[in-house]
């Protein structure tokens, strides 16, 4: 069974300054993605960034950018320049390849401080 | 176009009744996912939809949880006897595809149905 961890129940920044949250998962898998979500006030999930398995690139997105290290099974994201609009739960999920399932870590929160 | 809704966005009910929690998947969307966030916790897989089958229901708790998609497009989640342990955020997905082999098909995520079940 596979297992998604993040270590960081609660973070905190000043605007403009980079934070990384961390991830770390375990599974037997090979063909997977990787993904974290941003959940605001409102509640609606919204994907951040995706990673590939197969891909050795780190994906990016604007400001926000991931570290994939495969054999260390550790997938944290950064993000640059931080907004106050960044203050919300941020969530870590693996899905296999061909499945559907996102299995959650259990999310960390963050706050950016004008 | 439109997202993903769910009504209601918030459901307050007494131990024992039973509750029907309604999701509007956007259009086009074959795959429908209903997923339960319980406090302070990552959401947690219930039941997935491909058309109007539930291709997988593992995640379904127990008997009193039941999911259906009779037209293939809005789902509803029902909930016998609630419980206090099903307090909860209740959010609903919907996807182009689910688990074709080889594509990703990104899931879009509604507000959710917080149900608290005093």
């Amino acid at each position: 069974a596979q297992t998604v961890t993040q270590s960081q129940p609660e973070m905190s920044v000043q605007e403009a300054e980079t934070v990384t949250l961390s991830c770390t998962y375990d599974t037997s898998e090979s063909n997977y993605y990787l993904f974290w979500y941003k959940q605001p006030p409102s509640r609606q999930m919204i994907l951040v960034i995706r990673q590939e398995a197969y891909k050795q690139q780190n994906a990016t997105e604007n400001r926000f950018s991931v570290n994939f290290q495969k054999a260390a099974k550790s997938f944290s994201l950064k993000i640059s320049d931080s907004q106050l609009g960044d203050t919300a739960m941020y969530f870590c999920a693996f899905m296999k390849r061909s499945n559907y399932q996102l299995i959650w870590g259990a999310g960390t929160k963050l706050i950016i401080k004008p | 176009g439109a997202g993903v809704s769910q009504t209601p966005s918030n459901k307050v009910t007494e131990k024992g009744k039973y509750v029907e929690l309604r999701c509007d998947p956007i259009s086009g969307h074959t795959a429908l996912y209903w997923y339960r966030q319980s406090l302070g916790q990552g959401p947690e897989f219930l039941i997935y939809f491909q058309g109007t089958g539930a291709a997988d229901d593992s995640g379904l708790p127990n008997d009193r949880f039941f999911a259906v998609r009779p037209e293939g497009s809005v789902s509803t989640l029902k909930i016998q006897r609630t419980e206090r342990g099903d307090s909860a955020v209740y959010l609903c997905a919907s996807s182009l595809k689910g688990g074709v082999a080889g594509y990703y098909n990104e899931q879009f995520f509604g507000p959710g149905t917080r149900l608290t079940v005093l």
